[in-house]
């Protein structure tokens, strides 16, 4: 089965502090991307950054970046300067193939809250 | 540019009654997806398409009937609501390893 999994339901950090959303997923698929989602209470799903698997690099937008550990399947997403706008939701997923056909799996979420 | 259109943001229902969710993307993508998001919870896969006139079910696909006669076009039916139903829907669409979510419906039934 492939499936995502997001151990901390809650975080809070400090405004102007770093924090990392940790994610594992599980995939026999070499191939396939990964996402971190931000929701806010709007309910919109924004993409925060992605990530090809078979890329080695790190991907980083801006503020946002992440921790790509293939072999360990992991995904962890950090955010530097965290400001007040950063409270939401943070989905992690992962968009694989399967007998040719595309799906998205996504984790339960991780609730951040930044505090002033 | 209106990427991924979903109709209508808020709806109420009886149990019993029937609806149908719109979605509509303007991308020419040939996938499409729709996910319901509970309280709290993360995504659940309802029902994909990988083109029109295919359609396959998802994770929870019970008590839904969705169909793809065009491109743009991916309606999600529920025939009989009932109160597990009560959740927000999304809508998406994806290309080349991208996707693009709808602004969600909100559904209650009562």
């Amino acid at each position: 089965a492939q499936t995502v999994t997001q151990s901390q339901p809650e975080m809070s950090v400090q405004e102007a502090e770093t924090v990392t959303l940790s994610c594992t997923y599980d995939t026999s698929e070499s191939n396939y991307y990964l996402f971190w989602y931000k929701q806010p209470p709007s309910r919109q799903m924004i993409l925060v950054i992605r990530q090809e698997a078979y890329k080695q690099q790190n991907a980083t937008e801006n503020r946002f970046s992440v921790n790509f550990q293939k072999a360990a399947k992991s995904f962890s997403l950090k955010i530097s300067d965290s400001q007040l706008g950063d409270t939401a939701m943070y989905f992690c997923a992962f968009m694989v193939s399967t007998s040719g056909t595309y799906k998205y799996i996504f984790g339960t979420g991780t609730r951040l809250k930044v505090l002033a | 540019n209106a990427g991924v259109t979903q109709t209508p943001k808020f709806r109420i229902l009886k149990i019993g009654q029937s609806m149908t969710l719109q979605c509509t993307q303007d991308m020419n993508h040939n996938y499409m997806y729709w996910y319901r998001q509970d309280p709290g919870m993360g995504l659940k896969l309802i029902y994909y398409s990988v083109g029109a006139g295919i359609t396959d079910k998802g994770e929870v696909p019970n008590g839904y009937n969705v169909s793809r006669s065009t491109t743009e076009d991916f309606p999600l039916r529920l025939e009989l609501a009932a109160p597990s139903q009560t959740s927000v829907y999304f809508c998406a669409s994806s290309y080349a390893g991208h996707a693009f979510f709808g602004q969600g419906t909100r559904l209650t039934v009562v």
